[in-house]
């Protein structure tokens, strides 16, 4: 079954802080990766997407991914958080090469920055 | 140059009642999806439109039905409604065209805010 695990619920950090939020999946196939932010109240934003070639991918606003295979994780970091990165962040994963780019989404993890 | 828009931004129905969404793609995109993303879960695959077909349609009931348009906009239409169907509606634009040009990335729109009383 195709499906996006992310671990962590809700993550708190101090201003300044390194972060990283969690994501594994499991997909027949090879997949595409995403990493969404949602603010409260809007739509998504891409942050970054990871299709083939280097596994380390950078993204908007400072993010940057890894794509490790044998771990079936696409993770998220950031050196330093900015209050304003405070959101909602999701990892999707679609087909490669597929009819549709239909997108499986894990359930989000909610970042909170701490002054 | 406008991304993905949708209207409305509200929208408070009662039970029983249908209701209709409307989604115009970012420009130069020919492929619209659709997810519902209920109250603290991420977004799920409803259906999705290209050349004014539904191309694949995630696990959802008949009540849930689309269009899209030659322009490329498209409708969510849900009839029936139930309180369950309460809900943040996302559409999502893409480009598909020809197989060199294809584009796997999707861009949201802000969503419509679908409460069911």
């Amino acid at each position: 079954a195709q499906s996006v695990t992310q671990p962590d619920i809700h993550i708190t950090v101090s201003e300044g802080a390194s972060l990283e939020l969690r994501c594994n999946y499991s997909y027949g196939a090879t997949p595409y990766l995403f990493w969404y932010v949602q603010s409260p109240g809007q739509g998504l934003q891409l942050l970054l997407k990871y299709f083939s070639g280097d596994t380390l991918v950078q993204g908007i606003k400072g993010f940057e991914a890894e794509f490790k295979r044998s771990q079936s994780s696409f993770n998220l970091r950031k050196p330093s958080v900015h209050w304003s990165d405070a959101a909602e962040y999701f990892c999707a994963v679609g087909p490669y090469g597929g009819a549709t780019n239909k997108l499986i989404f894990g359930t989000g993890t909610l970042l909170a920055v701490q002054p | 140059d406008a991304g993905v828009t949708q209207s409305p931004t509200h929208l408070i129905k009662t039970r029983g009642q249908q209701v209709t969404l409307r989604c115009s793609p970012k420009s130069g995109h020919d492929t619209v999806s659709w997810y519902q993303q209920a109250l603290g879960q991420g977004p799920q695959f409803i259906f999705q439109y290209y050349e004014e077909e539904e191309r694949q349609r995630g696990n959802f009931p008949d009540r849930f039905s689309g269009h899209q348009f030659p322009n490329y906009s498209s409708e969510l239409n849900v009839n029936a409604l139930l309180l369950g169907d309460s809900a943040l509606y996302l559409c999502a634009s893409s480009y598909t065209g020809g197989r060199a040009g294809r584009s796997y990335e999707q861009y949201f729109g802000p969503g419509t805010r679908l409460t069911v009383t």
